[in-house]
């Protein structure tokens, strides 16, 4: 079946530079998107959203970028801190069922 | 904010007992639960929706006869892995879901079940 995608692999990156974690989803009939952070042995907290009639919108220090032309979902992170290591999930709404991507894990260097 | 209670955090047991977990909204009523399943260095899994006076709904692969899904309040769901095996060892995760259709939707902490 169609799912959101996402290899796992582990980005790395110096305090305070800017991290870019992306996500790939092949369901052209979601149109909510959601990124979640995963610390060790929690369970996700929700970080920002995105519906499918905008390609932007900021939080705080947390930009989310879709793209839906080539089903592409990133999420960018400004001035990244010890605090943001942990693991990062896209997810796509479809009704009422969240699927997951497979994760990132962020690693802050100080 | 929206606060969803998981509980036990950790739990160990022998194999062939059973094993309840409670997923409880504390401030807002949730007519739909999710459980999830997480292995580790992976991403969660959905066991089953749980919708509040209804029977669960179970993703493909998961039996249902194994893990009992009770959602008997618009505030309480739990699960229950019934004789517990080694290979049940694992990370569930409940979420909650606040208001209808995209309404937010709100983690529990987790609960790590060690089967020995």
């Amino acid at each position: 079946g169609e799912s959101v995608g996402l290899h796992l692999p582990t980005l790395s990156v110096q305090e305070g530079d800017n991290s870019i974690i992306n996500c790939a989803y092949s369901n052209s009939a979601s149109d909510y998107f959601i990124w979640y952070k995963q610390e060790s042995g929690k369970g996700p907290q929700f970080i920002i959203d995105i519906r499918s009639n905008m390609d932007k919108r900021q939080g705080q220090r947390v930009t989310v970028l879709l793209n839906k032309t080539v089903k592409h979902l990133s999420l960018q992170i400004a001035a990244t801190q010890p605090g943001d290591s942990a693991v990062y999930f896209c997810a796509e709404y479809a009704g009422n069922m969240l699927t997951f991507g497979g994760g990132t894990r962020l690693m802050v260097k100080p | 904010g929206a606060v969803v209670s998981q509980h036990p955090s950790r739990v160990i047991c022998k194999s062939g007992t059973s094993v309840k977990i409670e997923c409880r909204s504390l401030d807002f009523q949730a007519t739909t639960m999710f459980w999830y399943r997480q292995f580790p260095k992976q991403s969660l899994m959905l066991m089953a929706t749980s919708n509040e006076g209804s029977k669960a709904t179970y993703e493909q692969g998961v039996e249902k006869d194994k893990f009992l899904i009770n959602h008997a309040s618009l505030t309480l769901s739990t699960l229950t892995v019934t004789s517990a095996h080694p290979e049940d060892s694992s990370f569930y995760i409940c979420s909650a879901l606040k208001g209808g259709g995209t309404g937010e939707l709100f983690f529990g902490e987790g609960s790590r079940l060690t089967v020995l």
